[in-house]
């Protein structure tokens, strides 16, 4: 089944702390790309990768960094988390088809994180 | 500054009559729209899309509408089923490598047995 997993679903952490958020997809895709929701501000975009080793930062990057080693896994970390991070973030990934943004983007379920 | 805008943060509809969902954008290099659905504990599923070079594309109940010219978009539901109860989130992306979207804040579409 084609799918994108994350890992944890649910996280309650204190500030400070580091955790990763691991992503993975099974459909090949090179771009990926992780999201935080909030309440009344919808999806936003943190980060994004084109492919293996070429990440770039989105719309609200700050206090997060990625890594993209592997084609299928693309972990989101939190160095020293903090309340302002407490969110719903999606892990997202699609096929770029000839380097255009016309490609569907495939979610995954959510990760839950509360930072103390 | 918001590039896709969902004014309505709610609709509630009555099964089997028309769910109207509106979306305006402001940035004129988007070429491609999306409307995805998402039901709660969920991520998002992709609904229907368009292209900026179509005024309709029509996928069973589903039908979204571009107007280029007035920067607005509309997902039209008929016959709307108590299932289709979900956020719904108009995105949009400009042409080029980066396959970012830009979403909208969502509307929480309700549909009334």
């Amino acid at each position: 089944e084609a799918q994108v997993t994350q890992n944890p679903r649910y996280l309650i952490t204190v500030t400070g702390k580091k955790l990763t958020v691991t992503c993975s997809q099974n459909m090949n895709h090179e771009y990926m790309s992780w999201y935080r929701q909030d309440p009344g501000l919808g999806l936003r975009q943190i980060y994004y990768s084109m492919n293996v080793e070429v990440t770039d930062k989105g719309d609200v990057p700050e206090g997060y960094k990625v890594s993209r080693k592997e084609k299928r896994n693309f972990p989101l970390i939190l160095e020293s988390p903090s309340p302002n991070q407490t969110s719903l973030y999606f892990c997202a990934s699609s096929l770029v088809a000839g380097g255009l943004s016309t490609d569907t983007q495939y979610f995954g379920p959510g990760t839950r994180l509360t930072v103390l | 500054d918001q590039q896709v805008k969902q004014n309505s943060p709610s609709l509630s509809v009555q099964e089997g009559r028309i769910s109207i969902l509106n979306c305006d954008y402001t940035n004129s290099m988007f070429d491609y729209f999306l409307w995805y659905k998402k039901y709660p504990a969920e991520g998002p599923t992709f609904l229907i899309s368009i292209s900026s070079i179509k005024d309709k594309n029509e996928d069973g109940r589903f039908t979204v509408f571009l107007n280029k010219s007035a920067k607005h978009l509309s997902l039209h539901i008929v016959p709307s089923q108590p299932g289709d109860s979900a956020v719904y989130f108009c995105a949009a992306s400009e042409a080029g490598a980066n396959s970012k979207l830009t979403f909208g804040k969502g509307i929480t579409l309700s549909v009334r047995p």
